[in-house]
């Protein structure tokens, strides 16, 4: 079945750091890639996502790219900031209105 | 302004009651959902609906029941028979865009505790 598996955490950065968060899915046809972002005692909030292959979504300065070759959709910011600090979920959709998320990786930022 | 709206944001219950957590979205979505979240943990499926008057459950539906006699509201009653009912309930509604794929919007989520 469908499935996305990402980084475990914690990840702890510099602030100004370069941050990669892994993503990688199990999916049939073309699904739809999400990351979305939890602050703490908050519900989760889309950041960015793509559609269809070699598909680049960025929002806030992250960014991720849609590589069905690789079954991938790492998110990436080039400058972290404390107020990065939080969990994030990779997550796909592929039959409407199914979704599949990843367990979560949580990151925190240090001044 | 639209979103999604979940009621109380915390709440207590009492061994053996039985509590309901609203949530309403004014967004026109068809389909909705309920998600728990243990801490530190990721989410797991309680229900789904796609549409009005009728309902899946997920992965983790025992001890729970909603309804959805409204496109816009979509309750969830946590029973005494969830023997375990303390995380913290999340809410989300989802739109298919034949353009865009289908995206799903979260609400600000309920804790529950038991006391």
């Amino acid at each position: 079945g469908d499935s996305v598996t990402q980084m475990e955490g914690p990840v702890t950065l510099s602030e100004e750091a370069f941050l990669t968060i892994n993503c990688t899915y199990t999916a049939t046809g073309y699904p739809s890639l999400f990351w979305y972002v939890q602050y703490p005692g908050e519900g989760l909030q889309l950041l960015l996502k793509a559609t269809k292959a070699d598909d680049k979504g960025s929002n806030k300065g992250f960014e991720a790219t849609y590589r069905k070759e690789t079954t991938s959709f790492h998110l990436e910011k080039g400058s972290v900031q404390v107020s990065d600090s939080a969990v994030y979920f990779c997550a796909l959709s592929n039959n409407f209105n199914k979704f599949y998320f990843g367990s979560g990786t949580k990151l925190n930022v240090k001044p | 302004d639209g979103g999604i709206t979940q009621s109380p944001k915390y709440l207590f219950r009492k061994e053996g009651q039985n509590v309901t957590l609203s949530c309403e979205q004014n967004l026109n979505h068809d389909a909705m959902y309920w998600y728990r979240q243990d801490p530190g943990q990721g989410l797991r499926l309680i229900y789904y609906s796609q549409i009005v008057n009728d309902f899946q459950k997920g992965d983790i539906a025992e001890g729970y029941s909603v309804s959805r006699e409204k496109k816009e509201s979509f309750p969830l009653t946590v029973t005494s028979a969830q023997k375990n009912p303390t995380a913290f309930y999340l809410c989300a509604s989802s739109i298919n865009d034949r353009s865009f794929g289908n995206t799903i919007y979260f609400g600000e989520g309920s804790w529950l505790t038991v006391v």
